[in-house]
């Protein structure tokens, strides 16, 4: 049974880059036509959709941080990494990363990491 | 705010049915994107419930069930469990704002 988890610093100062690692196990990242995705959820509220990739190297980023947002994939570790530049406080949220599948008309996600907590705070 | 409305909460005693909603548009559900819900137990990640608007992934009870007509779907609980209360999501597509959207997620409460 394939398991994520998440991992990074908890703190980021504002203006910063947020770097989260979402560590694989149980199934090789590059085995089948799954996407590896972020999604995120500000205390309280409900979940953001952040991006995804494929081992291919096709993305597809949440167009309001399109610009701001980065995800990348390292199949030699079996992990993925999601880099979000210029933080604010709005930022500060638990990041779940998560695994993708097709099937249906969307993706949906059938595995998710534990979620990780980060503040954006100086 | 999402694109997909839930009520904020619903609640129901053990044994009874409760149904929570999911209130899209033309440019989502009603645009025949499947409808996925997802499980959130307080303090942990979500959980898939649903997919494809009505199939159950393995290990999920079959007291759970989901549909979709029109630009709405719809999660019901038949048989109200006090390890049922959770926050619930759905989740879709948005062609006119091509993104992923979820539901703004809803409060069960067992009484």
């Amino acid at each position: 049974q394939v398991q994520l988890q998440e991992s990074g610093p908890g703190l980021v100062k504002p203006s910063q880059t947020l770097s989260l690692t979402c560590t694989v196990s149980g199934d090789s990242i590059s085995r089948g036509s799954y996407s590896w995705t972020w999604i995120r959820q500000p205390a309280g509220k409900g979940l953001e959709w952040i991006g995804r990739m494929y081992v291919t190297g096709s993305t597809h980023y949440k167009p309001s941080l399109n610009s701001r947002v980065g995800i990348s994939v390292d199949t030699s570790k079996n992990q993925f990494t999601l880099n979000l530049s210029s933080v604010t406080a709005a930022d500060t949220a638990i990041y779940y990363c998560a695994r993708g599948r097709s099937g249906y008309g969307i993706v949906y996600y059938d595995s998710w990491g534990q979620g990780t907590l980060v503040t954006v705070s100086s | 705010q999402s694109v997909l409305t839930q009520p904020p909460s619903v609640s129901g005693a053990p044994g009874q049915r409760v149904s929570i909603s999911c209130t899209g548009s033309s440019s989502n559900i009603g645009a025949f994107y499947d409808v996925h819900w997802y499980q959130q137990l307080p303090g942990r990640a979500p959980r898939l419930l649903i997919c494809g608007n009505t199939d159950r992934p393995s290990g999920v009870p079959d007291r759970f069930s989901g549909s979709k007509s029109g630009t709405s779907a719809s999660l019901v609980i038949t048989g109200l469990q006090a390890e049922d209360e959770a926050d619930y999501y759905c989740q879709s597509y948005d062609s006119s704002l091509t993104d992923l959207v979820f539901g703004t997620g809803t409060t069960v409460t067992v009484l």
